[in-house]
């Protein structure tokens, strides 16, 4: 079965930093390009961050761009995000999702971010 | 990165039909075949329904359907049930491997 298991999340202060994790079982991740989305409380969705298949080649929101770093280790099936200079606005659920077609076709259940003093 | 434009509701009665749309620019929708579907129940994670603007992934009922016409996507959900009732979002490729998600429509079953 296909599954990608975020943890990591929690409370940080602002400006502070927090790693999450993605681990993905049921597949090889190798095989797959990668996202990270968040969704602030009672907000929608926003692309954050997209990484390829062997990590040489990332992309990344305005909003994160010089804070977030998006990475993997295939040999260990885990992707990661670096969150660096949280700010308040960074509060969100973060979700892995594996792409296919463009699209996300697996989505982890979330890991929480609050980022508050 | 601006997002994708959706109305914030729609509404149907059990057995109608619903539309949503999802305008975006010629960056986006209307540059690529990658505009893909999503819909989420509260509390949990989004769901993929749509790819490719028109494709549905295996489980996906046929009740579910998309379209595209120039820079606007739409999704429609005939027969509407009651476990339909949700958040939808659209998302589509941006070039230079940046994508970008639409505002999100609640779709309210009557």
């Amino acid at each position: 079965e296909v599954q990608v298991v975020e943890s990591g999340g929690g409370l940080v202060q602002p400006g502070g930093s927090l790693r999450l994790s993605c681990a993905a079982s049921g597949f090889t991740l190798s095989s797959y390009w990668m996202h990270w989305v968040r969704q602030a409380p009672g907000k929608g969705l926003v692309w954050v961050s997209r990484i390829n298949r062997d990590g040489t080649t990332t992309a990344y929101a305005d909003s994160v761009k010089g804070r977030f770093t998006i990475s993997r280790d295939n040999a260990k099936n885990t992707l990661f995000l670096q969150m660096d200079s949280l700010r308040a606005e960074d509060t969100a659920v973060y979700y892995c999702a594996r792409e296919t077609y463009a699209s996300s076709d697996y989505w982890g259940q979330g890991t929480l971010v609050t980022v508050s003093s | 990165q601006s997002a994708l434009t959706q109305p914030p509701s729609a509404s149907g009665s059990p057995g109608q039909s619903v539309t949503i749309s999802c305008t975006g620019t010629s960056s986006d929708v209307g540059g690529y075949n990658s505009v893909s579907w999503y819909q989420q129940h509260p509390g949990k994670a989004p769901k993929l329904m749509i790819y490719e603007g028109s494709k549905r992934p295996s489980g996906v009922p046929d009740r579910f359907s998309g379209s595209k016409s120039g820079n606007t996507a739409s999704l429609t959900v005939s027969g509407l049930q009651a476990e339909d009732e949700a958040d939808y979002y659209c998302s589509s490729y941006a070039g230079s491997n940046f994508f970008v998600f639409g505002t999100g429509t609640k779709v309210t079953v009557l």
